[in-house]
Formats: structure tokens, sequence, C-alpha cells
């Protein structure tokens, strides 16, 4: 069974900053697929960024980017000039290539400080 | 185009009743996946049904069932209902199952059992 940690459970970034979220992960196999959901206080889950583990260029959504290191089995998340609509809870998630079904780690709560 | 939508928003039922959640994914959608998020973790999968027929089932006891109409819709339905089934139950459609497609969630069902 894959299991996703995310070690930070708060974070707390003033307006206008940069924030970092980690991730990290554990599989056996070699392609899958890696995603940042983000669910605000009102609670309906948006997808932020996906990737894809055969690609190794970083993807970038806006002013969201992750560090992808595969070797390493980490997946951060960079949230660049941060707004006050960025508060909610991120949760850092995978999916293997064949598979159906995404594993959650258990959230980080970010807070954007006006 | 609507979202995912799901019905009710909230419900309050006692230990040993049997609920049934409802969830309409977004059109052109024909997998639906199912999710149970405790409160201050991540969610857990449950089931998915693709084409009308259960593609996986997670983790859960026999007490959980589902079942995909030919619109696509979908019910989750639980009996004999425990405290510890109070979470957000979350629904999630795709065009297919797999990684490839991305899950688009919906608002989500609170359960609350006294």
């Amino acid at each position: 069974a894959q299991t996703v940690t995310q070690s930070q459970p708060e974070m707390s970034v003033q307006e206008a900053e940069t924030v970092t979220l980690s991730c990290t992960y554990d599989t056996s196999e070699n392609n899958y697929y890696l995603f940042w959901y983000k669910q605000p206080p009102s609670r309906q889950m948006i997808l932020v960024i996906r990737q894809e583990a055969y690609k190794q260029q970083n993807a970038t959504e806006n002013r969201f980017s992750v560090n992808f290191q595969k070797a390493a089995k980490s997946f951060s998340l960079k949230i660049s000039d941060s707004q006050l609509g960025d508060t909610a809870m991120y949760f850092c998630a995978f999916m293997n290539y064949n598979d159906y079904k995404l594993s959650f780690g258990a959230g980080t709560t970010v807070t954007v400080r006006a | 185009d609507a979202g995912v939508t799901q019905s009710p928003t909230h419900l309050i039922k006692t230990r040993g009743q049997h609920v049934t959640l409802r969830c309409s994914p977004i059109s052109g959608h024909k997998s639906v996946s199912w999710y149970q998020q405790v409160l201050g973790q991540g969610p857990q999968f449950i089931f998915q049904y693709y084409e009308k027929e259960e593609r996986g089932r997670g983790n859960f006891p026999d007490r959980f069932s589902a079942r995909q109409f030919p619109n696509y819709s979908s019910e989750l339905n639980v009996n004999a209902l425990l405290l510890g089934d109070s979470a957000l139950y979350l629904c999630a459609s795709s065009l297919r199952t797999g990684g490839t497609d991305t899950q688009y969630f919906g608002p989500g069902t609170r359960l609350t059992v006294l």
C-alpha cells in the first residue's frame, strides 16, 4: 500500500510571501501520479496541480509550483505571492499509473495573514 | 457547466440506522469515486464505479455499499450506522478511471451519527 506523509500540520504565511509545503510518499512503482488538492473552509476539494512521475520537469500553475524529487520520493508545493484566498487545507495525494484510487496525506492547514 | 453535486448537504442519524447519500457527476464523466473524510484527516477511498461496474473497493466493512445508475449518478449506502461513521463523505467524478483523468470533487455530505 502506498503511504503519503505530510509532516507539517499547520503553516502560517504573511500575504505576498512564499510558503513551501512538504510531502513524501512511499511506493515501489515507477509510474504514478502526484497531486496537490486544496480544501478551503467551504470544504470543496479543488485540484491545485498534478505531476506525472515520468516527467522530469516540475509542474507549474500560475503562483503554484512543485519540486518533484523522484529518487527522494518527495513532492513539495510552493505557493508564491500568497493571497488571503489561499487560506485552506492542502492535501498531497498519490495514484499509481494503473490504479483508480487516490491516497491522501493528512493535510497541512495554511493560513495567510493580512 | 455544473460541477459534481451531492445531496443532502447535512444529515443527522442515530446508531443502527441506514443512510443513502447521492452524487451526480459532471456531465460526460463516467466514473464516480467515494471517499470518507474524518475530521482532521485526509480522505480515505471507499469505492469507485466506472460504467456502472465496481472498479475498486477500499478497506471498509460490508455495511458500506454503492451503485451507479445508467445516467452515471451514484448512491452510497451505509447500514447499521456506528458513531465512527460520522464524517464528510466526498464524491469525485472523472471522465474515465485511472490517473490520466483528474478527479473532481463535490462539496460533500456531512454525516453525524448520534
